[in-house]
């Protein structure tokens, strides 16, 4: 079956570095990944999409990789800040039109 | 414009009870999602819908759950004679076109936190 997994529960980063998450997925090929933002108590934000064909996307602070070979997408965030701290988590979408997430990654940004 | 509205944010109901969780889209939006996230576990799928359609159900447990998003009003989960293990955040997101078409993002609401005492 499908699978997405995203292999770090929780990650700390000191501030000011890069917080870089890892998503893998198996037993399919994409044709798109998502990341999305979830703080405490709050629904998903969407925050970037990376097309198969696509080897890297940015948005301000925000880079996202999509490496077809290893079946991989990384996440980064740099010069990372406290308020960066949230839930992180990584989507496909399956053949049926199903977003489907990882389990998300904790991501804390020690001061 | 209003984003994906969610209501209630709580929800307190006793063993055997019933459920109804509300869910208007955006403005625009004929495609509704349902998703469960349990403490400390991701989003689970639940169902798809388009306006008086269900489209897939598949991760809709098939006793005491239904949902419906019928041509006028919002989009409602029902949950009927609820169970301790029903107790969960219950996320709706919506979106202009299926997901999969035009890699159309979806947008989430708040979330309804039900728990069942």
């Amino acid at each position: 079956s499908q699978k997405i997994e995203q292999n770090s529960e929780a990650l700390n980063i000191q501030e000011g570095k890069t917080a870089t998450l890892t998503c893998n997925y198996t037993n399919y090929s994409p044709a798109y990944l998502q990341w999305y933002r979830q703080d405490p108590g709050r629904g998903p934000v969407f925050l970037l999409l990376i097309r198969e064909n696509e080897k890297e996307k940015r948005k301000e602070r925000l880079k996202v990789t999509f490496d077809t070979t290893l079946k991989q997408s990384l996440f980064h965030i740099t010069a990372s800040q406290p308020a960066d701290s949230a839930t992180y988590l990584c989507a496909h979408l399956n053949r049926d039109d199903k977003i489907i997430f990882g389990k998300g990654t904790r991501l804390h940004i020690l001061p | 414009n209003a984003g994906v509205m969610q209501n209630p944010r709580h929800l307190v109901r006793r063993r055997g009870q019933e459920a109804r969780l509300r869910c208007s889209p955006m403005k625009g939006h004929s495609h509704v999602y349902w998703y469960r996230q349990l403490p400390e576990e991701g989003l689970k799928f639940m169902v798809y819908l388009q306006k008086e359609n269900i489209i897939d159900e598949s991760g809709m447990p098939k006793e005491r759950f239904s949902a419906e998003f019928p041509k006028e009003g919002p989009s409602i989960l029902r949950i009927q004679q609820v169970v301790r293990g029903d107790s969960a955040a219950y996320f709706c997101a919506s979106s202009a076109n299926p997901t999969g078409t035009l890699n159309t993002e979806a947008f989430f609401g708040q979330g309804t936190r039900l728990t069942v005492v």
